[in-house]
């Protein structure tokens, strides 16, 4: 069965530091990988996907990026911490058949990020 | 762009109370609708689904109806349980670009 791994599951770290949560993914292979962010008040927004190894699309500009250096591996990082970066990440997988995926996410159980 | 607007919370109802959350949606082409929860303490799960217009997608009592005239996808639950407590999520699948875009969530408590 497949499962996917989030860490850490919590961060407190200071502004201007840097940032690295980890994704990987058992069980399946080519999936296309997500990461959102969860503000308070604000639902789930979408802040980078792939659909391949060292395919990445970002879909807010901001200080993070993403990178996917193996086929289950997703790691979303930043060189400076935002107060505004604060926030709880959850990473994603979806299947794919034919080539493409149904839209049906399986996710992780998320990593809380608090930046003082 | 392709966007999903849903019902505000929180919504807060009596046990055995009639649901709906509502969910309008704007896209191109012909998207995917999901309906996702986040029960508390939990990662985020798909409670329902929907590919095309007229489809009705179903699971745990819950229901919602592709309605692509009025670009809905409006959740439904005849008989709601303490149980039902959580986050409700619509989602919208862009097939072009492979990518899932949320609502913002609705917290929906019931009260025994």
């Amino acid at each position: 069965s497949q499962t996917i791994h989030q860490w850490p599951a919590t961060l407190v770290q200071p502004v201007g530091s840097p940032l690295s949560l980890e994704c990987t993914v058992e069980g399946t292979s080519n999936p296309n990988l997500y990461w959102y962010r969860q503000a308070a008040g604000r639902g789930l927004q979408l802040l980078f996907y792939s659909v391949g190894i060292g395919q990445i699309s970002s879909e807010v500009p901001q200080n993070l990026s993403a990178s996917r250096p193996q086929d289950r591996q997703f790691i979303l990082s930043s060189k400076k911490l935002l107060l505004s970066d604060s926030g709880f990440y959850l990473c994603a997988w979806s299947v794919l058949a034919q080539g493409a995926t149904s839209g049906e996410l399986f996710f992780g159980e998320g990593s809380r990020l608090t930046v003082l | 762009g392709n966007s999903v607007t849903q019902m505000e919370g929180p919504v807060t109802l009596s046990e055995e109370a009639f649901l709906t959350i509502n969910c309008t949606y704007t896209a191109t082409g012909y998207p995917s609708l999901f309906w996702y929860v986040q029960y508390p303490g939990e990662g985020l799960q798909l409670l329902l689904k929907a590919t095309k217009a007229d489809d009705k997608g179903s699971n745990k009592g819950f229901e919602a109806t592709y309605r692509k005239e009025t670009t809905s996808f409006h959740l439904e639950k005849g008989s709601v349980q303490v149980s039902d407590s959580a986050v409700y999520f619509c989602a919208l699948f862009w097939r072009g670009a492979q990518k899932l875009v949320f609502g913002q969530g609705t917290r929906l408590t019931i009260n025994p």
